[in-house]
């Protein structure tokens, strides 16, 4: 049982946008920033967002990030292909210093 | 650029200690800035932070509160390594671990460098 929550699965077609959501509480998503991290098939995650909104170096400008409240969503846009995968969200929580927590990811799929 | 490997035994029995070693290239562990962290991730599941060490400032450590009593994470800065010892192991400790770096006090504040991952099955 993963702290943040993410929705299982998504999907879209090429060139449709997607919206995957994080959850959590005001003791993680709601008080720090929120990362995003895309792990394509057998690979490590890649760091595909960080401090809410801000991309990594290489992450195509297609990926974009955003936080209200106790929710957090990483919207792709343009969908390609080659974006199928693992998208996991994580974030501190404090209740105890220094801890991370992540989401449980979530598969998308492009049709 | 920064490169981290995992190594270590890919079975362990049940009830023994699991461990693994990170190998840092193109940095160094007693940098400050850096935390060196170990994450694991169960087949088809999502990823679980372990904990992590800050060579930098006297070796602390920092471990999740769900593993924290089977956990240890130490520094070795002769070899430029770091290792992850989880005692008592069970099936449920079967995953792929990762090794990753975050540097706290840059902008990029995320988890920019992971290694390839090793998978360790507990099982006897």
């Amino acid at each position: 049982q993963s702290v943040l929550t993410q929705p299982p699965s998504a999907s879209g077609t090429p060139g449709q946008t997607v919206t995957i959501s994080c959850s959590g509480s005001s003791s993680n998503v709601g008080n720090n920033y929120v990362y995003w991290y895309q792990q394509l098939s057998g690979t490590a995650p890649k760091l595909l967002i960080y401090r809410n909104n801000e991309r990594s170096s290489g992450a195509p400008d297609r990926f974009s990030g955003s936080k209200s409240g106790t929710s957090a969503s990483l919207t792709i846009s343009g969908l390609r292909s080659e974006d199928e995968g693992d998208y996991h969200c994580a974030t501190r929580d404090d209740s105890v210093s220094g801890l991370w927590v992540f989401g449980g990811g979530t598969k998308l799929t492009v049709l | 650029q920064v490169q981290l490997q995992e190594s270590g035994p890919g079975l362990v029995k049940p009830s023994q200690t699991l461990s693994l070693t990170c190998t840092v290239s193109g940095a160094s562990i007693s940098a400050g800035s850096y935390y060196w962290s170990w994450i694991r991730q169960p087949a088809g599941k999502g990823l679980e932070w372990i904990g992590h060490v800050y060579v930098y400032f006297s070796g602390s450590t920092t471990y999740n509160p769900s593993l924290k009593s089977r956990v240890t994470i130490s520094a070795d800065t002769s070899k430029n390594q770091f290792s992850l010892n989880l005692s008592s192991v069970t099936a449920a400790d079967s995953a792929v671990y990762y090794c990753a770096m975050r540097c706290g006090s840059c902008y990029n504040d995320g988890f920019d460098i992971w290694g390839q991952g090793t998978l360790v099955t507990v099982s006897s």
